[in-house]
């Protein structure tokens, strides 16, 4: 089974400042998809980031972006110019590529950006 | 579009009780999903289904029952509610093909059922 690891319940940044939130994963399989996702108050999941397996190259979106390091199973995400909108807890997730469609989720990291 | 929605969106039930979350999206998708958040653990799945008439257990699914007798309706029952099952409960859906992409989960805006 599939397990997602994220080390740092809760990190702050200040505004305009750049922070890498960590995670990390256990899995046999060799091809498989990558997500970071972001759930601020309003409880609403919202996709920040994907991430292929079969990709060499990072993902990248706007502020967002990612170091996927296939052998060491890590898949940090990296905000940039953090803005106050950033604040809300970050989960990173698994999918498994021809599987059923499940994720299997960490137990996230709230993330604060300060004024 | 109305994408996928949940209702109720808060729930008070008492021990023993049978509580009905309702799950429903308009895009047709295939694939349908219950996760539910507990603080310290993320989303963890109960059930998914990946077509009509077609259910699966997720990793937490004792006290849980899903039925899908149509591809946009995705109901979950809790047939006799515990103090544990206070949680928030998360609808997902995601397609197999077509212009989404392929791996993600559309969420509904989640459930939070209180089980005194």
């Amino acid at each position: 089974a599939q397990t997602v690891t994220q080390s740092q319940p809760e990190m702050s940044v200040q505004e305009a400042e750049t922070v890498t939130l960590s995670c990390t994963y256990d899995t046999s399989e060799n091809n498989y998809y990558l997500f970071w996702y972001k759930q601020p108050p309003s409880r609403q999941m919202i996709l920040v980031i994907r991430q292929e397996a079969y990709k060499q190259q990072n993902a990248t979106e706007n502020r967002f972006s990612v170091n996927f390091q296939k052998a060491a199973k890590s898949f940090s995400l990296k905000i940039s110019d953090s803005q106050l909108g950033d604040t809300a807890m970050y989960f990173c997730a698994f999918m498994k590529h021809g599987g059923n469609n499940d994720m299997r989720f960490g137990a996230g990291t709230r993330l604060t950006v300060k004024p | 579009d109305a994408g996928i929605t949940q209702s109720p969106r808060y729930k008070i039930t008492e021990t023993g009780r049978q509580v009905t979350l309702m799950c429903h999206q308009t895009w047709s998708h295939s694939y349908m999903f219950w996760y539910r958040q507990d603080l310290g653990h993320g989303l963890r799945l109960i059930y998914y289904s990946a077509a009509a008439d077609i259910t699966d257990k997720g990793e937490v699914s004792d006290g849980y029952v899903v039925s899908r007798s149509k591809t946009e309706n995705f109901p979950l029952t809790l047939e006799s509610a515990t103090r544990s099952q206070t949680s928030v409960y998360f609808c997902a859906s995601s397609a197999t093909s077509g212009r989404a992409k392929s791996g993600e989960l559309f969420f509904g805006e989640g459930s939070r059922l209180t089980v005194l």
